[in-house]
């Protein structure tokens, strides 16, 4: 059973400040998505990483894969308030002949003060 | 991008009545959709995974009796919410898949708050 744990599951930083969201999953896979979740709000794709050493930026935010160390890690370069959300990974999981499906971390709630 | 709109946004019942959820896929078809609940301050559970034309797979633990799903179309799959009782009361999102550049992606629906009286 695939299972995907997020550390920090909670994060209070102040802006300016950089800081690093890690995702681990215990099977192999060969992709990962991360996800943007606002309050009250439903998912934001922000990045689809689809191979390993793979490495996707997005304005201050920067996203990589390890599939040998089975970890992804979301960085967050010089922090705006703006950037304050629920950051969730995925890891996509075909167990058998079931259907394909998202297993999802737990969701790291990052806060970022002025 | 792909576009996936639900209706209603949110909606309040009475304990007893049903609840249908539509979610649309706009701007792509998309033979498979999932639904999922998320509870306050919680990740998204998945509920069941919805194909075109069959029927829908539920995940363990989800009563295919009381959360009834059609896929009818490339396009539009709902969720119904049979007599409703409050701890039903939850954010509801679907999810469409489409086949991008090298691998499968998921776009989100908006969500459906819904709360049971």
């Amino acid at each position: 059973e695939l299972k995907v744990e997020q550390n920090p599951l909670f994060l209070s930083m102040q802006e300016g400040k950089n800081y690093t969201i890690y995702c681990n999953y215990s099977t192999t896979s060969d992709r990962l998505y991360w996800y943007r979740q606002d309050p009250g709000k439903s998912l934001e794709s922000l990045f689809v990483l689809l191979s390993n050493g793979a490495v996707k930026q997005e304005g201050r935010l920067m996203a990589s894969l390890d599939t040998k160390a089975r970890l992804s890690t979301l960085h967050i370069t010089a922090a705006v308030h703006d950037l304050s959300a629920t950051y969730f990974c995925a890891v996509p999981y075909s167990p058998g002949d079931s259907n394909y499906q998202l297993i999802w971390g737990a969701g790291t709630k990052l806060i970022i003060k002025p | 991008g792909a576009v996936v709109s639900q209706h209603p946004s949110w909606v309040i019942c009475k304990s007893g009545t049903s609840v249908k959820i539509e979610c649309r896929s706009l701007d792509f078809q998309a033979t498979t959709m999932f639904w999922y609940r998320q509870f306050p301050k919680q990740s998204l559970m998945l509920m069941a995974t919805s194909n075109e034309g069959s029927k829908a797979t539920y995940e363990q633990g989800v009563e295919k009796d009381k959360f009834l799903i059609n896929h009818a179309s490339l396009t539009l799959s709902t969720l119904t919410v049979t007599s409703a009782h409050p701890e039903d009361s939850s954010f509801y999102i679907c999810s469409a898949r489409v086949w991008g550049v090298r691998a499968y992606e998921q776009y989100f629906g908006p969500g459906t708050r819904l709360t049971v009286t």
